[in-house]
Order: structure tokens, then C-alpha cells, then sequence
């Protein structure tokens, strides 16, 4: 498959460990946050999402918290396993017409065995 | 249920040559995007549109052009491709305005190369 990012910051982990993968975001008008995963060759695939609202969301294993207050977000991830390597990307909305989404530059995961 | 789906997979286009990718959903969603993702980039905004016969500009709109004839099809078009769209390009879709979600739905890609 294709490189996502050949320059992207990496965070490696063992198998069995939590990853704490983070974000800081532009816009203080911001009132939505997603993350997405991207695997080799594929489209990103929505994972969890948080409105301002709240300060923290679990889903299945994920996590994400936001503070408001110095414009950060992060994705944890509990008992990562090797099928979650690949690249996360967080992701902003705030409230315009299109519903339209500015990317962060993402982060590599690479679990190790 | 298919989602959102992409053709072609794969193009090689020679410069000044032109092509249309195609981006289907299936999801009866309001809102659809297309995007343009380069090495150490992360995704841009190349046009979206917010419902059947509209289109706007994103953040990279040069050297495209989008139509939006059918509320499931999301066309993107090269009129003269040129080697700086050397890129792979994601269609996404969204629900719209005043659904409980905002979350945009992506496509596999295309990789597009032009020599």
C-alpha cells in the first residue's frame, strides 16, 4: 500500500500496553472533535468522537478526552494489539455551513509483539 | 450497504491529460467532500457540496472542478492534469445539518499519478 506520511511523528508500543496518541487543535470556536484511523492503503475509518461539551468520551478500548482550556485532544487506547497500528488522525469542526473538517498531520502507531 | 464507494482505484495520466473520478454513497447523505491526501500532509479539502446541485471551493480548489448532479454521485473532475496532482484522493460523505451527527464517512481512495 501507499505511505500515508512519510514524516509523521511515531509512537511505538508494545503489544498488551496503553497508547496515548494527542492532538492539539487551531480553532477555539471548535465544538466538534473526531479521530480517525488510517490503515496502509485504505480510507480513514471513524473511530470516536466528542462534542465540547464534554471533556471525555469512552467508546470500545478508546477513549478521547478535550480540554477546552489549552486546546488538546487525545485518543488513548487500552491493550493496543497489532491490528491497531496504523496512522490517527484528529479532526475539527466548528459549526460552519459544510460541516467541513481541518485534519491534524496524524500520528503513527506501530505495535510491537 | 456499501458506503462510500471510489473508481477508479489506480490512474497514471500523462500531463495536460484530463479524467473524472467517481465517489457513490449509498447512505442517502446530504453532505459530500472530496479531499487530496500527499506524503506528511494529512487530508485537504479540494471542493464539497451540501446537497444535490451545489458545490463549493475547500481549501485547495485549483486545477479541479466538482459536479453534483445526483444526490448520491460526487464527481471530481481534471481538466489538464499536471504532475503536482500526484496525489491519492478520498471522497467522504457526512448526513448534513441537523442530524445527530457530524462525522464524515471516507472512501478506499485513488491513487492518481500523473507523468
Amino acid at each position: 500500500g501507499e505511505s500515508v506520511g512519510l514524516h509523521l511523528p511515531t509512537l511505538s508500543v508494545q503489544e498488551g500496553d496503553n497508547s496515548i496518541i494527542n492532538c492539539a487543535y487551531s480553532n477555539s470556536a471548535s465544538d466538534y472533535f473526531i479521530w480517525y484511523k488510517q490503515e496502509s492503503g485504505k480510507g480513514p475509518q471513524f473511530i470516536i468522537d466528542i462534542r465540547s461539551n464534554m471533556d471525555k468520551r469512552q467508546g470500545q478500548r478508546v477513549t478521547v478526552l478535550l480540554n477546552k482550556t489549552v486546546k488538546h485532544l487525545s485518543l488513548q487506547i487500552a491493550a493496543t494489539q497489532p491490528g491497531d497500528s496504523a496512522v490517527y488522525f484528529c479532526a475539527e469542526n466548528f459549526n460552519n455551513a459544510g460541516n467541513m473538517l481541518t485534519f491534524g498531520g496524524g500520528t503513527r502507531l506501530m505495535v510491537k509483539p | 450497504n456499501a458506503g462510500v464507494t471510489q473508481t477508479p482505484k489506480f490512474r497514471v495520466l500523462k500531463t495536460g491529460q484530463s479524467m473524472t473520478l467517481l465517489c457513490a454513497q449509498d447512505m442517502n447523505h446530504e453532505y459530500m467532500y472530496w479531499y487530496r491526501q500527499d506524503p506528511g500532509m494529512g487530508l485537504r479539502l479540494i471542493h464539497y457540496s451540501v446537497g444535490e446541485g451545489t458545490t463549493a471551493k475547500g481549501e485547495v480548489p485549483d486545477g479541479y472542478n466538482v459536479s453534483r448532479l445526483k444526490k448520491q454521485n460526487f464527481l471530481l473532475g481534471l481538466e489538464s492534469a499536471a504532475p503536482s496532482q500526484t496525489s491519492v484522493y478520498f471522497c467522504a460523505s457526512s448526513p448534513g445539518r441537523g442530524h445527530s451527527t457530524d462525522t464524515q464517512y471516507f472512501g478506499p481512495g485513488t491513487r492518481l499519478t500523473v507523468l
